[in-house]
Protein backbone atom coordinates (compact mmCIF):
# COMPACT_ATOMS: atom_id res chain seq x y z
CA UNK A 1 0.00 0.00 0.00
CA UNK A 2 1.16 3.98 -0.20
CA UNK A 3 3.55 4.91 2.17
CA UNK A 4 4.72 8.52 3.15
CA UNK A 5 7.91 9.17 5.00
CA UNK A 6 8.87 13.22 5.63
CA UNK A 7 12.22 14.11 6.07
CA UNK A 8 14.55 17.29 6.32
CA UNK A 9 16.41 18.99 8.89
CA UNK A 10 14.94 19.00 12.23
CA UNK A 11 16.08 22.25 13.63
CA UNK A 12 15.83 25.47 11.87
CA UNK A 13 17.33 28.90 13.04
CA UNK A 14 14.36 31.52 13.33
CA UNK A 15 14.09 33.72 10.61
CA UNK A 16 15.41 31.13 8.08
CA UNK A 17 13.53 28.43 5.89
CA UNK A 18 11.69 25.38 6.83
CA UNK A 19 12.40 22.79 3.85
CA UNK A 20 10.70 19.53 4.06
CA UNK A 21 10.17 16.89 1.12
CA UNK A 22 7.41 13.59 1.54
CA UNK A 23 8.30 10.79 -0.30
CA UNK A 24 5.62 8.64 -1.98
CA UNK A 25 6.61 4.57 -1.99
CA UNK A 26 4.04 2.16 -2.82
CA UNK A 27 1.80 3.59 -5.39
CA UNK A 28 2.10 6.50 -7.72
CA UNK A 29 2.28 10.25 -6.65
CA UNK A 30 0.42 11.11 -9.60
CA UNK A 31 -3.32 12.39 -9.88
CA UNK A 32 -3.79 13.10 -6.38
CA UNK A 33 -4.01 16.08 -3.96
CA UNK A 34 -1.50 15.93 -1.05
CA UNK A 35 -1.23 17.95 2.24
CA UNK A 36 1.11 19.27 4.86
CA UNK A 37 -0.48 19.39 8.20
CA UNK A 38 1.22 20.41 11.48
CA UNK A 39 0.70 19.72 15.41
CA UNK A 40 2.36 21.77 17.42
CA UNK A 41 3.63 19.64 20.73
CA UNK A 42 0.47 19.17 23.10
CA UNK A 43 -1.90 20.90 20.54
CA UNK A 44 -3.96 20.22 17.71
CA UNK A 45 -3.84 19.65 13.75
CA UNK A 46 -3.46 22.72 11.49
CA UNK A 47 -3.60 21.70 7.90
CA UNK A 48 -0.84 23.95 6.18
CA UNK A 49 -2.02 23.36 2.24
CA UNK A 50 -2.79 21.30 -0.47
CA UNK A 51 -1.07 20.54 -4.40
CA UNK A 52 -1.74 18.78 -7.14
CA UNK A 53 0.29 16.93 -9.02
CA UNK A 54 -0.01 19.50 -11.80
CA UNK A 55 1.45 22.25 -9.38
CA UNK A 56 -1.95 24.07 -8.47
CA UNK A 57 -1.79 24.53 -4.79
CA UNK A 58 -4.12 26.08 -2.26
CA UNK A 59 -2.84 26.93 1.55
CA UNK A 60 -4.35 27.86 4.81
CA UNK A 61 -4.86 32.04 4.58
CA UNK A 62 -3.03 32.30 7.78
CA UNK A 63 0.46 30.74 6.87
CA UNK A 64 -0.14 31.54 3.18
CA UNK A 65 2.70 34.36 2.71
CA UNK A 66 4.99 32.27 4.01
CA UNK A 67 4.36 29.20 2.37
CA UNK A 68 5.53 27.60 -1.25
CA UNK A 69 4.69 23.63 -2.23
CA UNK A 70 6.21 21.76 -4.87
CA UNK A 71 6.08 18.61 -6.26
CA UNK A 72 8.48 16.26 -7.97
CA UNK A 73 6.61 13.48 -10.50
CA UNK A 74 9.91 12.08 -11.26
CA UNK A 75 10.85 11.44 -7.83
CA UNK A 76 7.43 11.17 -6.73
CA UNK A 77 8.05 13.51 -3.85
CA UNK A 78 6.44 16.78 -3.37
CA UNK A 79 7.81 19.54 -0.72
CA UNK A 80 6.91 22.15 1.69
CA UNK A 81 8.91 25.52 2.19
CA UNK A 82 8.25 27.99 5.31
CA UNK A 83 9.73 30.68 5.32
CA UNK A 84 10.38 33.11 8.24
CA UNK A 85 10.55 30.46 10.71
CA UNK A 86 9.84 31.88 14.58
CA UNK A 87 9.39 29.17 17.92
CA UNK A 88 5.73 29.07 16.83
CA UNK A 89 6.52 27.37 14.08
CA UNK A 90 7.83 24.51 16.07
CA UNK A 91 5.98 21.46 15.33
CA UNK A 92 5.58 17.71 13.91
CA UNK A 93 5.07 17.88 10.29
CA UNK A 94 2.78 15.59 8.99
CA UNK A 95 2.46 14.62 5.11
CA UNK A 96 -1.03 12.86 4.05
CA UNK A 97 -2.70 12.13 0.79
CA UNK A 98 -6.05 13.48 -0.21
CA UNK A 99 -9.19 11.90 -1.68
CA UNK A 100 -12.55 13.60 -2.82
CA UNK A 101 -15.95 12.44 -2.50
CA UNK A 102 -19.36 13.67 -2.65
CA UNK A 103 -19.01 17.04 -0.38
CA UNK A 104 -16.37 15.35 1.76
CA UNK A 105 -12.26 14.91 1.54
CA UNK A 106 -10.25 12.56 3.71
CA UNK A 107 -6.74 12.20 4.50
CA UNK A 108 -4.87 9.07 4.12
CA UNK A 109 -2.30 7.53 4.12
CA UNK A 110 -0.52 9.91 6.65
CA UNK A 111 3.23 10.12 7.20
CA UNK A 112 4.77 8.82 10.64
CA UNK A 113 5.65 12.73 11.09
CA UNK A 114 8.87 14.73 11.69
CA UNK A 115 9.57 16.95 14.80
CA UNK A 116 10.95 20.98 13.78
CA UNK A 117 12.39 22.56 16.16
CA UNK A 118 13.41 26.32 15.69
CA UNK A 119 15.59 27.75 17.65
CA UNK A 120 19.02 29.34 17.29
CA UNK B 1 -9.74 29.21 17.30
CA UNK B 2 -10.96 26.93 15.08
CA UNK B 3 -14.20 26.64 13.17
CA UNK B 4 -15.03 23.54 13.58
CA UNK B 5 -15.62 22.96 17.56
CA UNK B 6 -15.21 19.94 19.20
CA UNK B 7 -15.44 19.11 23.28
CA UNK B 8 -11.81 19.17 24.87
CA UNK B 9 -12.86 15.81 26.86
CA UNK B 10 -15.50 13.13 26.97
CA UNK B 11 -14.82 10.09 28.67
CA UNK B 12 -17.20 6.93 28.48
CA UNK B 13 -17.72 3.82 30.49
CA UNK B 14 -16.18 0.64 29.13
CA UNK B 15 -18.24 -1.12 26.53
CA UNK B 16 -20.93 1.66 26.19
CA UNK B 17 -21.68 3.78 23.36
CA UNK B 18 -20.40 7.38 23.23
CA UNK B 19 -20.97 10.17 20.76
CA UNK B 20 -18.12 12.85 19.87
CA UNK B 21 -19.29 15.98 18.33
CA UNK B 22 -17.84 18.68 15.83
CA UNK B 23 -19.85 21.92 15.35
CA UNK B 24 -19.53 24.58 12.23
CA UNK B 25 -21.00 25.82 9.81
CA UNK B 26 -19.22 24.46 6.57
CA UNK B 27 -21.23 20.65 8.21
CA UNK B 28 -24.08 21.99 6.50
CA UNK B 29 -22.82 21.11 3.04
CA UNK B 30 -20.01 19.16 3.50
CA UNK B 31 -19.17 16.09 5.41
CA UNK B 32 -16.36 15.90 7.72
CA UNK B 33 -13.69 13.31 8.58
CA UNK B 34 -12.67 12.20 11.59
CA UNK B 35 -9.23 10.81 12.84
CA UNK B 36 -7.70 8.98 15.84
CA UNK B 37 -4.34 9.64 17.44
CA UNK B 38 -3.10 7.88 20.01
CA UNK B 39 0.10 9.48 21.89
CA UNK B 40 3.38 9.76 19.95
CA UNK B 41 1.62 8.14 16.48
CA UNK B 42 0.09 9.82 13.53
CA UNK B 43 -3.41 10.60 12.90
CA UNK B 44 -5.70 7.54 11.38
CA UNK B 45 -8.57 8.15 9.54
CA UNK B 46 -11.68 6.32 10.94
CA UNK B 47 -14.62 7.79 9.27
CA UNK B 48 -14.84 9.47 5.78
CA UNK B 49 -18.09 10.92 3.90
CA UNK B 50 -21.22 10.37 5.06
CA UNK B 51 -20.75 7.25 6.87
CA UNK B 52 -17.64 5.24 5.30
CA UNK B 53 -14.73 3.20 7.41
CA UNK B 54 -11.33 2.84 6.28
CA UNK B 55 -10.91 -1.05 5.61
CA UNK B 56 -8.96 -2.19 9.07
CA UNK B 57 -11.66 0.21 11.39
CA UNK B 58 -13.59 -1.52 13.42
CA UNK B 59 -17.69 -1.25 12.48
CA UNK B 60 -18.05 0.13 16.32
CA UNK B 61 -17.27 3.21 14.69
CA UNK B 62 -19.80 5.32 12.46
CA UNK B 63 -20.30 8.78 11.46
CA UNK B 64 -23.30 10.75 11.25
CA UNK B 65 -24.54 14.55 10.84
CA UNK B 66 -27.34 16.79 10.98
CA UNK B 67 -27.32 20.62 10.72
CA UNK B 68 -23.89 22.04 11.87
CA UNK B 69 -22.73 19.15 13.56
CA UNK B 70 -21.23 16.24 12.62
CA UNK B 71 -20.86 13.10 15.05
CA UNK B 72 -18.67 10.25 15.48
CA UNK B 73 -20.09 7.57 17.54
CA UNK B 74 -17.98 4.29 19.46
CA UNK B 75 -20.41 1.81 19.98
CA UNK B 76 -19.17 -0.56 23.01
CA UNK B 77 -15.96 1.53 23.58
CA UNK B 78 -12.96 -0.38 24.04
CA UNK B 79 -9.83 0.21 25.81
CA UNK B 80 -8.02 0.91 22.44
CA UNK B 81 -10.39 3.11 21.82
CA UNK B 82 -9.18 6.06 24.48
CA UNK B 83 -6.99 8.58 22.27
CA UNK B 84 -7.59 12.13 20.81
CA UNK B 85 -10.64 12.46 18.15
CA UNK B 86 -10.32 15.37 15.12
CA UNK B 87 -12.82 16.31 12.78
CA UNK B 88 -12.06 17.70 9.92
CA UNK B 89 -14.12 19.17 6.93
CA UNK B 90 -13.79 22.85 4.52
CA UNK B 91 -13.80 26.26 6.09
CA UNK B 92 -16.57 29.03 5.81
CA UNK B 93 -14.77 31.38 3.55
CA UNK B 94 -16.13 29.17 0.52
CA UNK B 95 -12.09 28.70 -1.00
CA UNK B 96 -12.08 24.99 -0.19
CA UNK B 97 -9.67 25.44 1.74
CA UNK B 98 -9.47 22.86 4.76
CA UNK B 99 -9.99 22.82 8.56
CA UNK B 100 -9.44 20.77 11.32
CA UNK B 101 -12.04 20.76 14.96
CA UNK B 102 -9.31 21.32 18.48
CA UNK B 103 -10.33 17.47 18.82
CA UNK B 104 -11.39 15.66 21.63
CA UNK B 105 -9.94 13.50 23.98
CA UNK B 106 -11.37 10.59 24.64
CA UNK B 107 -11.29 9.07 28.11
CA UNK B 108 -12.71 5.18 28.49
CA UNK B 109 -13.05 4.15 31.96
Amino acid sequence: QVQLQESGPGLVKPSETLSLTCTVSGGSISSYYWSWIRQPAGKGLEWIGRIYTSGSTNYNPSLKSRVTMSVDTSKNQFSLKLSSVTAADTAVYYCARVSFGVATNWFDPWGQGTLVTVSS
Amino acid sequence: SSELTQDPAVSVALGQTVRITCQGDSLRSYYASWYQQKPGQAPVLVIYGKNNRPSGIPDRFSGSSSGNTASLTITGAQAEDEADYYCNSRDSSGNHNWVFGGGTKLTVL
